[in-house]
């Protein structure tokens, strides 16, 4: 199965913009989702699709995908929003699904 | 409201087996794919196995493929995760997860200790 690459670790200012990236060659062809998880919590979806937020997840956060990566923003993070990021998607096989190693955002 | 939750976890010696059920509510369970993810203690998040809406169709990461078995009971709205053979590199917290677009609804997990 393929793998999904994210940098560990980010962090952005109070009010700031932060990317996060998601690197594999299945996102040629699959969209990635996007998870955040705190602390001794299940993870939540905020991302779907091309760029679609469930119903309660914030409009600061949004989705981008170019070529083998994708991205998830926070336009204006808040404080709420530190925590682990995975994105998730179909290997290239289409049959299986792969989670992003994970990125830790830390908001100062 | 929409909800699922597993239990069966445990603490299990290496080789022993042990079986998780995810009970849902709160949506019509038989029109949904259903997965199970696990997390290793202080680890990302992996991607186990799915089963189809009928059951007919079910996929599992290759280092889970041959040991585990996802199964369900749309009479019962009822998910399972049947783990054989189990190893120490099993120990995680397991996820039951209902998928649409996305995986929109996750359960809170059953920890599964493999330790002798």
């Amino acid at each position: 199965s393929s793998e999904l690459t994210q940098d560990s670790a980010v962090s952005v200012a109070l009010g700031q913009t932060v990317r996060i990236t998601c690197q594999g060659d299945s996102l040629k062809t699959y969209y990635a989702s996007w998870y955040q998880q705190k602390p001794g919590q299940a993870p939540v979806l905020v991302i779907y699709g091309k760029n679609n937020r469930p119903s309660g997840i914030p409009d600061r956060f949004s989705g981008s995908t170019s070529g083998d990566t994708a991205s998830l923003t926070i336009t204006g993070a808040q404080a709420e929003d530190e925590a682990d990021y995975y994105c998730n998607s179909r290997d290239s096989s289409g049959a299986l699904y792969v989670f992003g190693t994970g990125t830790k955002v830390t908001v100062l | 409201q929409v909800q699922l939750v597993e239990s069966g976890g445990g603490v299990v010696q290496p080789g022993r087996s042990l079986r998780l059920s995810c009970a849902a509510s709160g949506f019509t369970f038989s029109s949904y794919v259903m997965h199970w993810v696990r997390q290793a203690p202080g680890k990302g998040l992996e991607w186990v196995a799915l089963i189809s809406y009928d059951g007919g169709n079910k996929s599992y990461a290759d280092s889970v493929k041959g040991r585990f078995t996802i199964s369900r009971d749309n009479s019962k709205n009822t998910l399972f995760l049947q783990m054989n053979s189990l190893r120490v590199e099993d120990t995680s917290v397991y996820y039951c997860v209902r998928a649409r677009a996305g995986f929109d609804i996750w359960g809170r997990g059953a920890l599964v200790t493999v330790s002798s």
